[in-house]
């Protein structure tokens, strides 16, 4: 079974400071992939963000960059200079090679005050 | 470049009703799913294909069908709606499920209200 805890129901940060959000997962799978999604009021899924389990270093996507940290099974993302367009809902997910599905977080409400 | 394209983004069904949400890719992705979103629960798998004639269950497939007759399009239809499936919906497709690298390109959603 696969789990995913995030345990950040809402975060505050102001504008142009980095924030960190929190993710834990459990798998028996040897290799899977962790992934974010951003999703504004808007409602649509935009991906972020993917780190492999086997990746030796951590992954970076512009402003997004992943804190993987292996043993103890957690996948933070932090969010460098926020701007306002960064106030959304943020899900971390997971994959294990070869399963039928994403599982997602219960997700972590972002707002950035100006 | 279209994506995964859902229709429609906003439905309302009286209890009894049936409907089809439709959701089509133009990605040649063979693996399809569709998930919904409830509050506090992020996104539960509802039922998948990895291919053409190929579907399965996940892991809230109660009330819901599918059929995945081309590889571009993969309906979800609710057979007689109950409020319980008030909802948002998403239909999601992937290059592959046995790559774990391989992102899910979801399209814009379906909020559905039951009535």
């Amino acid at each position: 079974a696969q789990k995913i805890t995030q345990t950040q129901p809402g975060m505050f940060v102001q504008e142009k400071e980095a924030v960190t959000l929190d993710c834990t997962y459990d798998t028996s799978d040897p290799s899977y992939g962790l992934f974010w999604y951003k999703q504004p009021s808007s409602g649509e899924m935009i991906f972020l963000i993917y780190q492999g389990s086997y990746d030796q270093q951590n992954a970076t996507e512009g402003r997004y960059s992943l804190n993987f940290q292996k043993a103890r099974k957690s996948a933070n993302l932090v969010i460098s200079a926020s701007q306002l367009g960064d106030s959304a809902m943020y899900f971390c997910a997971m994959r294990g090679a070869g399963r039928r599905a994403l599982t997602f977080g219960s997700g972590t409400r972002l707002q950035v005050q100006p | 470049n279209a994506g995964v394209t859902q229709t429609p983004k906003f439905q309302v069904l009286k209890t009894g009703q049936s409907m089809t949400l439709q959701c089509a890719q133009d990605m040649n992705h063979e693996y399809m799913s569709w998930y919904r979103q409830d509050p506090g629960m992020g996104l539960r798998l509802i039922h998948y294909s990895v291919g053409a004639g190929i579907t399965d269950q996940g892991e809230v497939p109660n009330g819901y069908n599918v059929s995945r007759s081309t590889t571009e399009d993969f309906p979800l239809r609710l057979l007689s709606a109950a409020p319980s499936q008030t909802s948002v919906y998403f239909c999601a497709s992937s290059y592959s499920i046995y790559n774990p690298n391989t992102e899910a390109f979801f399209g814009q959603g379906t909020r559905l209200t039951v009535v």
